[in-house]
């Protein structure tokens, strides 16, 4: 049922440890992203993938790599994990068609990601 | 040149009363203005969106009024209710290969009983 799942939806981690982060998405969207959002809600956006091809790619440490297998899935790993990895990371799909306007995103209910 | 800027921070209205919230933008090229909704817990949601053509967008309770020449847009909620409280994101986009969006610093209304 759930349009956009990512999984899981806590993550507790110590410094220095290696996580993953999952999200799939039943829409048939063409293009996926990872965003960020900090303590202050401020939401930046990652990654974006389209159709298994990265397109976006904001300046983000190399610790974090967006792996997309199929055009449904996308997944984030995180190396050497920091005190400031600390966040809820959203999955996000839209369908990808030049136009602005048409690319609602439809998001995930986020990943809190805390790192001890 | 990519930021948006939304005021103000936080706001505590009366059931009834007329939250707005502000967003403002430099980059010309944005031809895609959405407001976002998000619930604690929850991911963000499209709640209504503008294109630089039109100045005014109505549905439902909402309202978004877009000023062309100074680069500014803003979201009014009439007869605003409880259920109403929530995060409120402004975001700006353009399309072409590199579709994105840039969203504001968000807006967390309270809207008492």
């Amino acid at each position: 049922d759930t349009a956009v799942s990512q999984t899981p939806k806590y993550l507790v981690t110590q410094m220095g440890n290696d996580k993953s982060i999952k999200c799939e998405q039943n829409l048939g969207h063409d293009t996926m992203y990872w965003y960020k959002q900090d303590s202050k809600k401020f939401l930046k956006i990652m990654f974006s993938y389209n159709n298994k091809e990265l397109i976006i790619n904001e300046t983000v440490p190399n610790r974090f790599s967006p792996k997309s297998p199929d055009k449904a899935h996308l997944n984030l790993h995180i190396n050497s994990l920091e005190l400031g990895d600390s966040a809820v990371y959203f999955c996000a799909s839209s369908p990808h068609t030049g136009d602005s306007g048409a690319n609602v995103l439809t998001f995930g209910a986020g990943s809190r990601l805390t790192v001890l | 040149q990519q930021q948006v800027k939304q005021s103000p921070q936080s706001l505590i209205v009366q059931k009834g009363g007329i939250p707005i919230i502000n967003c403002a933008y430099e980059n010309t090229a944005f031809d895609y203005f959405p407001w976002y909704q998000q619930f604690p817990g929850k991911g963000p949601a499209l709640l209504i969106a503008i294109r630089p053509d039109v100045s005014e967008k109505k549905e439902g309770r909402f309202t978004i009024s877009f000023n062309k020449s100074a680069k500014q847009f803003s979201l009014h909620i009439m007869d605003s209710q409880p259920g109403d409280s929530a995060t409120y994101f402004c975001a700006a986009g353009f399309g072409g290969a590199t579709n994105k969006l840039i969203f504001g610093t968000g807006t967390l209304l309270a809207v008492q009983p």
